[in-house]
This record gives C-alpha cells, structure tokens and sequence, in this order.
C-alpha cells in the first residue's frame, strides 16, 4: 500500500514568518515527487517535480528538497505573505506511472 | 491553449442514475488521471489513462464505475446506479507524458446525489 504522509495537517503563521512542510513516501521504486498548491476555489497548480536524490528547486520564495533514500521531501517557504495562504499537495509518483497525493498542509498567514 | 477543461461543473443525480463526467485534456497531453475529493478529505487516486488505454485503476471501484479515455474526444468517467456516497468532487489532471511531467488539473466536477 502506497502511502504519502503530509505534517503539519495545518499550519498558522504571521506574515514575514519563514515557515517549512514535511512529505513522507515510500522510498522503493521511487521515480517522481511533486508539490502541488492548492488555493480555495481554484485547481491544484504544480510548484515542483523532483526526480533525483539531493535535488533542491527554487521558485521566488518557496523550495523544495528531496531525499529518496530516507523518503521525505520539505517545502520551505520564505517570509510569508497572506497571498501564499492555501494548501500544499505532495504526491509520490512510484515507476508504475500512479501519483498518489498526500492529505495536504493548509498555510493561513496572518496580515 | 486552453487548460483542462471539464463538464459539467456541477450534476445533480437522483440515486439509481447515471453519472457521465467528462475532461477533455490540454492540447498534446495524452496521460488523463482522476482523482475523487470526498469532503474533509485528500485527493484520492481512481484510474490513470493514456489514449485508448487503461494504466491503472487499482483506485476504482470494482463496481459501478469505469473509465475511458476514446482516440478522439474527452476522458469520461462514468458512474452507474449513484449512490449518495458516490457525491464527491471528481477532478481530472491531464500531462503530456508520465511519471515526471506536472499534471495540470481542470476545475473538477461536483457530483450531489440526492
């Protein structure tokens, strides 16, 4: 059974706070990770896809880091604003090609 | 280009009926997945497609449901005999090929089943 674990469940921070996320996953047959976010009454948007072992990605104030060995992934998110309010998705990907997503992290950033 | 396009938004079905949900993918994608969100819940796995084929659909329902992604035309999922635990939202994600391209999703369907 494929299992994806996201923690914290939710999250409340003031803004400028500098705030991280925790995604477990199986770590055989590992082939993708993914970061999702998804805001209230939109669809999910891709932030990330993480293939290798050690693989960091950047995108403005938010990264990401990969261990496959260990299987786990963080997503950091710098100074945070009220626009960055929303829930972040993980989703493991194993070689059959199936993207399991997690329970998800809500972020609410207080002004 | 337009995204992941879905219909309806919102289906309204009386237990016993028919449910047919439709996603048609961005241009060029041939990999379609669904997902089910049950309230207060994650997006749970159904069925992964590629044109004229079925991947996997180990998150399915062994009955009532299926699932078909035809050389031409949308994605459907279809769901037969509603139950009213069969309401949940049901989005569509489409890429371009698998395991390490982004999915990009529509904006999902809404099932009430009264």
């Amino acid at each position: 059974i494929l299992n994806v674990e996201q923690s914290p469940q939710s999250l409340h921070v003031q803004e400028g706070d500098s705030t991280n996320f925790t995604c477990s996953f199986p770590s055989s047959n590992f082939y993708a990770l993914h970061w999702y976010r998804w805001e209230t009454a939109k669809s999910p948007e891709a932030l990330f896809v993480m293939t290798l072992n050690g693989d960091e990605k950047k995108k403005g104030r938010i990264s990401a880091t990969l261990n496959t060995k260990e299987g786990y992934s963080y997503l950091y998110i710098k100074g945070s604003q009220p626009e960055d309010s929303a829930t972040y998705l993980c989703a493991f990907s194993s070689n059959t090609g199936k993207l399991i997503f997690g329970q998800g992290t809500t972020l609410q950033v207080k002004p | 280009n337009a995204g992941v396009m879905q219909n309806p938004r919102h289906l309204v079905r009386r237990r016993g009926q028919e449910a047919r949900l439709r996603c048609s993918p961005m241009k060029g994608h041939s990999h379609v997945y669904w997902y089910r969100q049950l309230p207060e819940e994650g997006l749970k796995f159904m069925v992964y497609l590629q044109k004229e084929n079925i991947i996997d659909e180990s998150g399915m329902p062994k009955e009532r449901f299926s699932a078909e992604f035809p050389k031409e035309g949308p994605s459907i999922l279809r769901i037969q005999q509603v139950v009213r635990g069969d309401s949940a939202a049901y989005f569509c994600a489409s890429s371009p090929s698998h395991l390490d391209e982004k999915l990009f999703f529509g904006s999902g369907t809404q099932l009430s089943v009264l």
